[in-house]
């Protein structure tokens, strides 16, 4: 098993500019999740892809979109960054009711 | 979205068991409890799962109460290494399977 892979580790950006993060999933799970955790906080849920389509949504607004690859790779797009989205990013690969692997995270910094 | 509720932290003394609890009332009958710990600067590492019958690992046990409205998660030695923040959530078995992490328990092993 090789896990799940989060690029990049760290990123500051500017307000008002867009991000992407990637996540490569762990072999063989086709869905993925991504979360947002503020410092001292539980993982807040973004979204979930299962085999290519958004199936579950939190309360986040569009301006966080994603993307799963056929190989069940994933990116998060964030536009119009504000200082709130200050965050760890964190991506989740599993396959359906099983256990979820994380990534160790995207820490985003928005200046 | 079914939520659970946590004490905010808990102490243990190393070597001795732990038992870390979980309330939630609003599970439905395709809700999974899991289990995952988090160590600081890391992502979040499952434990266990379950449905209605307890589960054992070589982690941990995981306790579910009959009428599935409260679980508790056992460590049976705990070790200063399991000095983490733990979350109890509920995912669906089916496609569209969201979780919500609370803020969790922080645990402290004391030597």
């Amino acid at each position: 098993e090789t896990g799940v892979t989060q690029s990049p580790t760290h990123l500051i950006k500017t307000r008002g500019q867009q991000v992407t993060l990637r996540c490569s999933s762990q072999s063989g799970h086709n869905t993925v999740s991504w979360y947002q955790q503020a410092l001292g906080q539980g993982p807040q849920f973004i979204f979930q892809y299962y085999r290519e389509e958004e199936n579950g949504r939190g309360n986040f607004p569009p301006r966080f979109s994603g993307l799963q690859f056929p190989n069940y790779s994933s990116e998060l797009n964030v536009n119009a960054l504000e200082l709130d989205d200050s965050a760890l990013y964190l991506c989740a690969s599993s396959l359906q009711k099983y256990g979820y692997t994380f990534g160790s995270g995207t820490r985003l910094t928005v200046v | 979205d079914a939520k659970t509720t946590q004490p905010n932290s808990m102490e243990s003394n190393e070597e001795e068991p732990v038992h870390l609890p979980c309330n939630h009332s609003t599970i439905s009958g395709t809700d999974y409890i899991h289990w995952y710990r988090q160590l600081p600067s890391q992502g979040p590492e499952y434990v266990i799962h379950g449905l209605t019958s307890n589960v054992n690992n070589r982690m941990a046990s995981l306790a579910i109460a009959e009428d599935r409205k409260s679980s508790t998660l056992i460590l049976h030695r705990a070790t200063l290494r399991d000095a983490a923040v733990y979350y109890c959530i509920l995912r669906s078995n089916t496609n569209a399977g969201k979780s919500t992490f609370g803020d969790g328990t922080t645990l402290t092993v004391k030597p």
